[in-house]
């Protein structure tokens, strides 16, 4: 059971280049989360799927965008990368219902756009 | 939303308990109390989740008032790998997002 898996692990780009943030999960939640971490800070959700077939914005979208493929997978997408995009990315998923199950992380991306 | 507000640094020693309080002062009737907690460069993971009065697992402790306006995460004898960031979440299952505040930085020193 692997959980939430994220690549890649780490991404040096160029500015203006652009690339894609895969995710997984293999625990049939419905609900998948974009954040990001800058150093010193809480994390802040970019953007996310409540359920297969809906994304929403979050606190911090602009530059970004998503696809929620199927219930396992959501990527986020950098169109044309800037250095105020350097940060650490995380994924993460969870059920909700009734109520809030726990959330499970992913091990980040470390992204550096120069 | 429930605001939180939590210390945004502790230290401690290796084998005292550590107590982090954590307010939430316009919590909600459904609202449930959850801590996460986060080593360097990883993400975060759940520690612990209550409603009302205590909560214990095999990694901590939740304490909750009754009028649940604060509540405090206890580590019982604390070791250096215990070294983390620790998140207070406020939330029911009517909200679409986790919101996690900057938390409480725990170091944790021989």
């Amino acid at each position: 059971n692997a959980g939430v898996t994220q690549t890649p692990k780490f991404q040096v780009l160029k500015t203006g280049q652009s690339m894609t943030l895969q995710c997984a999960q293999d625990m049939n939640h419905n609900s998948m989360y974009w954040y990001r971490q800058d150093p010193g800070m809480g994390l802040r959700l970019i953007y996310y799927s409540a359920s297969e077939g809906t994304t929403d914005k979050g606190e911090v979208p602009n530059g970004y965008n998503v696809s929620r493929l199927n219930k396992r997978e959501f990527s986020l997408r950098l169109e044309s990368a800037a250095p105020s995009q350097t940060s650490v990315y995380f994924c993460a998923s969870t059920n909700r219902g009734g109520g809030w199950t726990e959330a499970f992380f992913g091990q980040g991306t470390r992204l550096t756009v120069v | 939303l429930a605001k939180t507000t939590q210390p945004i640094s502790m230290d401690s020693y290796e084998g005292q308990e550590v107590n982090i309080t954590c307010s939430h002062n316009n919590i909600a009737t459904n609202d449930y109390i959850t801590w996460y907690q986060q080593f360097p460069s990883q993400g975060p993971r759940f520690i612990i989740q209550g409603y009302k009065t205590k909560v214990t697992n095999e990694v901590a402790s939740l304490f909750i008032p009754a009028d649940r306006k604060s509540s405090t995460l206890s580590l019982p004898r604390v070791s250096l790998s215990d070294t983390a960031v620790y998140y207070c979440l406020v939330l029911n299952s009517g909200y679409s997002t986790l919101t996690f505040g900057k938390g409480t930085m725990l170091l944790v020193s021989p």
